[in-house]
């Protein structure tokens, strides 16, 4: 079965310092993995996809197929990256059928 | 270009009833999903429309049912409401369904009392 952990639903870190969300997936097929995020009080917005291996705000995301892993990483937290982060997996060849893990609260303490 | 649109924002259903939520993709896009947000089980998969049709489905009872019009919009129903079924229920549309990036509505918020 598909499935997305995100292991930390809560974390905290220091402007300037590094950080680093974890995501986990289980799946047999080749997986398309996506970062979402959701800044408060606004809606759910992509962050970055592992196809197109971009820098988007400073975060980079490197699937390692071996270790089932797509982490998110950010070398300077700034205090705007403070939101909820929701990793994803896309299943479907055709269309889209995704699963998310529960999200992880970053918080960056000023 | 207007975001994708949801109505109405804020619902309350007693136990038993059934409600029906609408979705607006952006001009364009042809594909829309739903999704239910819950504090215990965070963002599930419901159901993809593209072209009128069923394309995806995740695994909800049968009283989750959905139906997309020829200008995209789509409309979500659940019959029989049970309290579990509170909840913020997303859409997202996308040009195609697939690589490109899905574009999320601000959700309805339904409470069932």
């Amino acid at each position: 079965a598909q499935r997305v952990t995100q292991p930390e639903k809560l974390l905290s870190v220091f402007k300037g310092a590094p950080v680093e969300l974890k995501c986990n997936y289980s799946y047999s097929g080749s997986p398309e993995l996506f970062w979402y995020v959701q800044y408060s009080r606004q809606r759910l917005q992509l962050l970055l996809r592992h196809i197109s291996r971009e820098s988007i705000k400073g975060f980079t995301a490197d699937l390692n197929k071996g270790e089932t892993s797509f982490h998110l990483k950010k070398p300077f937290a700034q205090e705007e990256d403070s939101a909820m982060y929701y990793c994803a997996l896309r299943t479907m060849n055709t269309g889209n059928q995704f699963y998310f893990g529960t999200g992880t609260s970053l918080t960056v303490i000023p | 270009k207007a975001g994708v649109t949801q109505t109405p924002r804020y619902l309350i259903k007693t136990r038993g009833q059934q409600v029906t939520l609408s979705c607006s993709p952006i001009s364009g896009h042809r594909s829309v999903s739903w999704y239910q947000q819950t504090p215990g089980q965070g963002l599930q998969f419901l159901f993809e429309y593209f072209s009128e049709t069923q394309r995806n489905k995740g695994n909800f009872p049968g009283r989750f049912s959905g139906r997309q019009f020829s200008n995209s919009r789509s409309e979500m129903n659940v019959s029989t409401l049970e309290l579990g079924d509170s909840a913020l229920y997303l859409c997202a549309s996308s040009l195609e369904g697939g690589e490109e990036t899905q574009y999320f509505g601000p959700g309805t918020r339904l409470l069932v009392l």
